[in-house]
């Protein structure tokens, strides 16, 4: 009954490599996050999008891209992967405003070699 | 100025101790606050939420608003163990009610 998944849970990687992260939310949520949290856990917003509509893009590379195929699906693509992309990277969901409650997923450990 | 401010920690309470968080934040246009916790190697969970003036309580937290100061403060009364956590202020950006601004978190030890 997990509310908020993701997968994989850890991504191990070269330098250079393109990868994704899926994300997938059984709440019926409208809208949908991803979040960055670096080694100091600093959790940091980088997209959001409510009903397959982006509504949030941050200032994060243009190698960063998100895809929201329906409202209960977000995923990110990055290309070409640096060492400053490791990192722990959560989605999450809410109903239809940040004024409501966000549900993150496990989040994923992402290390790029 | 970062936009939510908090102490690094860690903050060491006694186990039945009160333990006080706070958190100041620079958009005054701001609406709503929460305190998420996270345990090590977690997702962030929510704690409470506050959007008036004053003071919220749910069974031993109680959360405190303090606008005009731009000051958020999180109380956990008789602190247990289990407690210990990072605790991780957000807050609304005032131009954005989907923006949530995070702060680096405080982080808690309750000692047994």
């Amino acid at each position: 009954d997990t509310a908020v998944s993701q997968t994989p849970k850890y991504l191990v990687t070269q330098m250079g490599n393109d990868k994704s992260i899926k994300c997938e939310q059984n709440l019926g949520h409208d809208t949908m996050y991803w979040y960055k949290q670096d080694s100091k856990k600093f959790l940091k917003i980088m997209f959001s999008y409510n009903n397959k509509e982006l509504i949030i893009n941050e200032t994060v590379p243009n190698r960063f891209s998100p895809k929201s195929p329906d409202k209960a699906h977000l995923n990110l693509h990055i290309n070409s992967l640096e060492l400053g992309d490791s990192a722990v990277y959560f989605c999450a969901s809410s109903q239809a405003r940040a004024v409501d409650e966000q549900f993150f997923g496990p989040g994923t450990r992402l290390t790029v070699l | 100025q970062k936009e939510v401010e908090q102490n690094s920690g860690p903050l060491s309470v006694p186990e039945g101790a009160i333990a006080s968080l706070n958190c100041t934040y620079s958009d005054r246009g701001s609406q709503s606050f929460f305190w998420y916790r996270q345990y090590s190697g977690k997702s962030p969970e929510l704690i409470m939420f506050i959007y008036s003036n004053g003071d919220k309580e749910d069974g031993r937290f109680t959360a405190q608003l303090n606008k005009a100061s731009q000051y958020v403060s999180l109380l956990i009364r008789d602190s247990q163990p289990s407690d210990s956590a990072t605790y991780l202020c957000a807050v609304t950006r005032g131009d954005s009610s989907y923006k949530l601004i995070f702060g680096s978190g405080t982080r808690l030890l309750v000692r047994p």
